[in-house]
């Protein structure tokens, strides 16, 4: 079974630093590429960033561009972003996904529980 | 960036109705490369439809896809008690991936 399960969410403050990872299972995990996807409380997707199986490739929307880093591990099977600068609209339940094998043209399947980041004083 | 415009925001259906579900794009998009998910309050989303008419693995038959260029439909034929939920539409014909913003179908 496809497992992927995300944690390192919390509470942080205005201009500090969080690392969000995702433990991946059941599946070929270089193969495949990786993203993140958010959701502020009570509102709708965000996709954040991508990256593919190599780590070749990466993308960032531009709402976290220069702030947040995508990489991955493949020995360990798992995927991290790691979030400095953080602000206000930051806050969102953080989404690991499973992408395709190719390039960014695919979908996100399956997601992950999710972990909730809050940002706050 | 396309902009997703999904609508109604809610509809208000009773079990067993047909639901009609539409999503409307801001630019014509690379081919169907559009996906449908269910998301239920406190879970994540869920694939439903993929490639803007392929139901994904486990999607009952009821679900059905369709459209191209701008304009997407998702279609329930028959609503049953777990399928009350928010979709999503989302492309992934260009960068940035985008999303609808939702539209919620609540029992009547």
């Amino acid at each position: 079974e496809v497992q992927l399960v995300e944690s390192g969410g919390g509470l942080v403050q205005p201009g500090g630093s969080l690392r969000l990872s995702c433990a991946a299972s059941g599946f070929t995990f270089n193969i495949y590429s990786m993203s993140w996807v958010r959701q502020a409380p009570g509102k709708g997707l965000e996709w954040v960033s991508y990256i593919s199986g190599s780590s070749g490739t990466k993308y960032y929307a531009d709402s976290v561009k220069g702030r947040f880093t995508i990489s991955r591990d493949n020995a360990k099977n798992s995927l991290y972003l790691q979030m400095n600068s953080l602000r206000d609209e930051d806050t969102a339940v953080y989404y690991c996904a499973r992408d395709g094998r190719g390039s960014y043209r695919d979908w996100f399947d399956p997601w992950g529980q999710g972990t909730l980041v809050t940002v706050s004083s | 960036e396309i902009v997703l415009t999904q609508s109604p925001g809610t509809l208000s259906m009773s079990p067993g109705e047909r639901a009609t579900l539409s999503c409307r794009a801001s630019q014509i998009f690379s081919s169907t490369y559009l996906v449908w998910y269910q998301q239920k309050p406190g879970q994540a989303p869920r694939l439903l439809i993929y490639d803007a008419s392929s139901r994904a693995a486990g999607t009952p038959d009821r679900f059905s896809g369709s459209g191209s260029g701008t304009d997407f439909t998702l279609t329930i034929s028959r609503l049953e008690p777990e399928d009350f939920a928010v979709y999503y539409c989302q492309q992934y014909g260009t960068l940035p991936r985008t999303f609808g913003q939702g539209t919620k179908v609540e029992i009547k």
